[in-house]
C-alpha cells in the first residue's frame, strides 16, 4: 500500500524567504508524485508533477521538487515566497507506469503561512 | 472550456435526512474519483468511477454512501440519513484516462462543503 507523510503541519516564513515543504513516500512499485495547493475555500491546484526522467520538476508560481528515490522523498521549494503563496500544500503519489488508475493517495498537508 | 462542475457549492442538512452531492468532469474525461477532506485534514479517497461502473470504492463507508456516474448526467455521491460526522468538504476530481499512457493527474473541482446541524 501506498502512503505519504508531511510532517510539517504548518510552516510560517517571512516574505522573500525561502522556503521547503518536506514531503516523504512508501510505495513497494514505482510511483507518480504530485504536489497541489489548496487556497482557502477552493480546489486543489496542481504544482507540478514527477513522472520520470529528470529528478528535478519545475512547476508553476516558481516553484520546484526534487525527486530522491534512495530516500523516499519529493520536498517542494521555493527561493523566494510571496504573500500570495500563503496556503494549504498537499502532496500525493499515486501509481507509476503501468499503473492501473490514477488513484491519488495524499499526505495531510502542510499549510504556509508568509508573513510580511 | 469549463472544469470540473460541482453543485452545490455548500449544503446544509438536518440529522437524518439525505444529501446528493454532484459532480460534472471536465468535457472528454470518462473516470470521476470523489474524495473527503473532514477538517484540519488531507483528502481521502473514497471512490472512483467510469460511465456505468464502480471500479474502487475501497474508501466508501459501508454504510449510508453510495455513488454513481450513469451514461448520461453528473456523477453523484449520495449519503443517507446524515449524522454530524459527515460534516466535511467533498471533492470531485475527473481524469481523461486510465492504465498505459496516462499522466496521472486529476483535475479537481472546486468542491461541495456539507454541514450536518
Amino acid at each position: 500500500a501506498q502512503s505519504v507523510t508531511q510532517l510539517d503541519s504548518q510552516v510560517p516564513v517571512f516574505e522573500e524567504a525561502p522556503v521547503e515543504l518536506r514531503c516523504n513516500y512508501s510505495s513497494s512499485v514505482s510511483v507518480y508524485l504530485f504536489w497541489y495547493v489548496q487556497y482557502p475555500n477552493q480546489g486543489l491546484q496542481l504544482l507540478l508533477k514527477y513522472l520520470s526522467g529528470s529528478t528535478l520538476v519545475k512547476g508553476i508560481n516558481g516553484f520546484e521538487a526534487e525527486f530522491n528515490k534512495s530516500q523516499t522523498s519529493f520536498h517542494l521549494r521555493k527561493p523566494s515566497v510571496h504573500i500570495s503563496d500563503t496556503a494549504e500544500y498537499f502532496c500525493a503519489v499515486s501509481e507509476g507506469y503501468g499503473g492501473a488508475t490514477n488513484k491519488l493517495i495524499f499526505g495531510t498537508g502542510t499549510l504556509l503561512a508568509v508573513q510580511p | 472550456n469549463a472544469g470540473v462542475m460541482q453543485n452545490p457549492r455548500h449544503l446544509v442538512r438536518r440529522r437524518g435526512q439525505e444529501a446528493r452531492l454532484r459532480c460534472s468532469p471536465m468535457k472528454g474525461h470518462s473516470h470521476v474519483y470523489w474524495y473527503r477532506q473532514l477538517p484540519e485534514e488531507g483528502l481521502k479517497f473514497m471512490v472512483y468511477l467510469q460511465k456505468e461502473n464502480i471500479i474502487d470504492e475501497s474508501g466508501m463507508p459501508k454504510e449510508r454512501f453510495s455513488a454513481e456516474f450513469p451514461k448520461e448526467g453528473p456523477s453523484i455521491l449520495r449519503i443517507q440519513q446524515v449524522v454530524r460526522g459527515d460534516s466535511a468538504a467533498y471533492f470531485c476530481a475527473s481524469s481523461p484516462t486510465s492504465g498505459g499512457g496516462r499522466t496521472g493527474e486529476l483535475f479537481f473541482g472546486e468542491g461541495s462543503r456539507l454541514t450536518v446541524l
